[in-house]
């Protein structure tokens, strides 16, 4: 079956930049979504269609894709990103809704 | 502004019956597809059923298939989940939100606040 594969966690230091990856094989088929999650809250779009941002997200926040692996960058990391971060997409069938496993971004 | 609001989660136990509720206001409800996602305590993220704009289609993930029901009544504007023969892996925070995909190629960019099922004996 499709799956969305995620490292668990990134750490960085505020001012660097941070790389959330997200691995599957139907990417290359698929656009990808990133959705950012503060404890209590509900998860908010970050990043639609591989690259897209919606409005009145920081430009910080950017997107791209390549073969099987789309990728979350937040450049110029502050405190107030420290979040989980899932990516998502949907199967090729346009049957189910998948959701990596999460990263948890913490800023140092 | 768009606005959607859970409501019906509750302790229930297991095998027995809930059905949740979300009301939504700020858009035209029937151009929308709308989905269920939930997320166990701790956990990531888990897509549960999605209904399409027209209701042409609904689909399920395979955890619930077969216990969960969705549904939506235009008229209150209101999104439905039926859930049957409840167990303690259903226990999570349900949130509904709003589909802006096409060809089945879904994403959300409302979601509601969510509601929490607690599924114990």
């Amino acid at each position: 079956s499709y799956e969305l594969t995620q490292s668990p966690s990134v750490s960085v230091s505020p001012g660097q930049t941070a790389r959330i990856t997200c691995s599957g094989d139907a990417l290359p088929r698929r656009n990808a979504y990133w959705y950012q999650q503060k404890p209590g809250q509900a998860p908010v779009l970050m990043i639609y269609k591989d690259t897209e941002r919606p409005p009145g997200i920081p430009e910080r926040f950017s997107g791209s894709s390549s073969g099987t692996t789309a990728t979350l960058i937040v450049s110029g990391v502050q405190a107030e990103d420290e979040a989980d971060y899932y990516c998502q997409s949907s199967d090729t069938s346009g049957t189910y809704v998948l959701f990596g496993g999460g990263t948890k971004l913490t800023v140092l | 502004q768009v606005q959607l609001v859970e409501s019906g989660g509750g302790e229930v136990q297991p095998g027995r019956s809930l059905r949740l509720s979300c009301a939504a206001s700020g858009f035209t409800f029937s151009r929308y597809g709308m989905h269920w996602v939930r997320q166990p305590p701790g956990k990531g993220l888990e897509w549960v059923a999605v209904l399409w704009h027209d209701e042409s289609n609904k689909y399920y993930a395979d955890s619930v298939k077969g216990r969960f029901t969705i549904s939506r009544d235009i008229s209150k504007n209101t999104l439905y989940l039926q859930m049957n023969s409840l167990r303690a892996e259903d226990t999570a925070v349900y949130y509904c939100a709003r589909d802006l995909g096409s060809g089945g190629s879904f994403y959300f960019d409302y979601w509601g606040q969510g509601t929490l099922v607690t599924v114990s004996s």
